[in-house]
């Protein structure tokens, strides 16, 4: 089966923690992509970052980082130091590497407040 | 400069009526999407269409059709509305070879 899991439904946070956004996947392919978009409260989805499978290099930018394991078929994003703006729902998504279809198969998304 | 953009944004109808949404991208991809984002927040593709050729066409009602007169744009035409169709669609763009979709700002359609 192809899917994406996003454990964690809602979040709240004070302002300036760390949080740890969690993404489990399963899929058959070992060619597959894996993503990270935003939906802030305006409503928009705002693609943040995509990772291949075969590059297991972590990334930061800037308060941003994602942590991929394909060991635990994890794909985890952490924000450093939250700020109110980052309230959002956060969605982990995959494509497949045998759709040729860049369909999106999306988590159920986790909702972050960032509280003041 | 808006990438791709969707309108209208909101559309408030009738049971029975039918409504189109218009999606245009102004990016130069080959592939166009639409995805459909219910109540709880879940999103699942609709249909896909790549330099104008229909590629994905999930489990949707046939009450939906898709249309997409050139690669730059892909409308989306709902007959006989019903109140479950009452959800937020989002048209997406993406070039096949680089995966990562942008998407519009969402039309939320209410039908009464």
């Amino acid at each position: 089966a192809q899917k994406v899991t996003q454990a964690q439904t809602e979040i709240s946070v004070v302002e300036k923690e760390d949080v740890t956004l969690d993404c489990v996947y399963e899929t058959r392919d070992t060619t597959y992509y894996l993503f990270w978009y935003k939906q802030p409260p305006s409503g928009e989805l705002v693609f943040l970052i995509r990772r291949n499978s075969f590059d297991e290099q972590n990334e930061i930018s800037g308060r941003y980082s994602w942590n991929f394991q394909k060991s635990t078929s994890s794909f985890n994003f952490t924000i450093t130091a939250s700020q109110v703006v980052d309230s959002a729902v956060y969605f982990c998504a995959l494509i497949f590497g045998s759709s040729n279809t860049g369909k999106l198969i999306f988590g159920q998304g986790t909702t972050l407040q960032v509280k003041p | 400069d808006t990438a791709v953009s969707q309108t209208p944004k909101y559309l408030v109808t009738q049971m029975g009526n039918d409504k189109s949404i218009k999606c245009e991208q102004n990016l130069g991809h080959d592939t166009m999407y639409w995805y459909k984002q219910d109540s709880k927040k879940f999103l699942k593709i609709m249909f896909s269409y790549n330099n104008k050729e229909l590629i994905i066409n999930e489990t949707v009602p046939n009450r939906f059709s898709p249309k997409s007169p050139d690669k730059a744009h892909l409308n989306l035409h709902i007959n006989s509305l019903e109140l479950g169709d009452s959800a937020v669609y989002f048209c997406a763009s993406s070039q096949l070879d680089r995966l990562e979709a942008f998407f519009g700002q969402g039309t939320r359609l209410t039908v009464v």
